[in-house]
């Protein structure tokens, strides 16, 4: 158990749809990062968040969203949805900072249909 | 190009054989990650490594910073060691991700 919470695990939608993936890192690390793992890209750094604040972005579409609460959960929102979008989104937390460990939860089945 | 590139893309071994994965990088990095997802999905971190070697059991990570180049090695190779291994090579701000090594070990 990586301590990284994903909730859901399996989520169906259909296209057009809005849908909000969340994500509670380990206890005590600031930093967390989304990934998008689909068939035929392999795993896609989205975004990461540091202690509420937004720290990189990668390659995240303006379809998708993300922010770090207080608590230091995250959610990443996904609109619009297109069939492309059906992945597995990874949630890792880690330290923060350079260097740092990486934790993944066990990520979330997203299919779009 | 991607940033970080794995080779091989996919391996079979004989239970027992010694087995060696490489991964190249371009970017400039503050570590490197290796990674292991088993089918089913979930990814298990193996190594942080910001230089030289380190052992975990029967597997093995080297960095080369000056060469941009890692190695996993995993010794005595077992049925279970079969999984994607993947690569991630970056700082603490963004990864890169190589495509993955799917490794199979038969009995």
């Amino acid at each position: 158990d990586s301590g990284v919470t994903q909730t859901p695990k399996h989520l169906i939608t259909a296209t057009g749809q809005r849908v909000t993936l969340r994500c509670s890192p380990r206890s005590g690390d600031l930093s967390v990062y989304w990934y998008q793992q689909s068939l035929d890209q392999g795993l896609q750094f989205l975004i990461q968040y540091y202690n509420g604040e937004e720290r990189a972005k990668g390659n995240i579409l303006e379809r998708f969203s993300a922010q770090q609460f207080p608590d230091l959960h995250s959610e990443l929102n996904l609109s619009s949805l297109e069939l492309g979008d059906s992945a597995l989104y990874f949630c890792a937390s880690g330290g923060g900072g350079d260097a740092g460990e990486l934790f993944f939860g066990e990520g979330s089945r997203l299919t779009v249909l | 190009k991607n940033e970080v590139e794995q080779s091989p893309q996919n391996l079979t071994a004989q239970e027992g054989e010694f087995i060696t994965i490489n991964c190249s990088y371009s970017v400039g990095i503050s570590a490197l990650h290796w990674l292991q997802q088993h089918p089913g999905g979930g990814i298990v971190s193996l190594f942080m490594l910001s230089s030289g070697k380190k052992k975990h059991g029967r597997l093995i990570a080297t960095i080369n910073i000056q060469e941009k180049h890692s190695s996993l090695h995993i010794t005595a190779s077992h049925p279970r060691d079969s999984a994607v291994y993947i690569c991630a090579a970056g700082t603490g701000n963004q990864f890169y991700f190589g495509t993955g090594t799917s490794l199979t070990v038969i009995p």
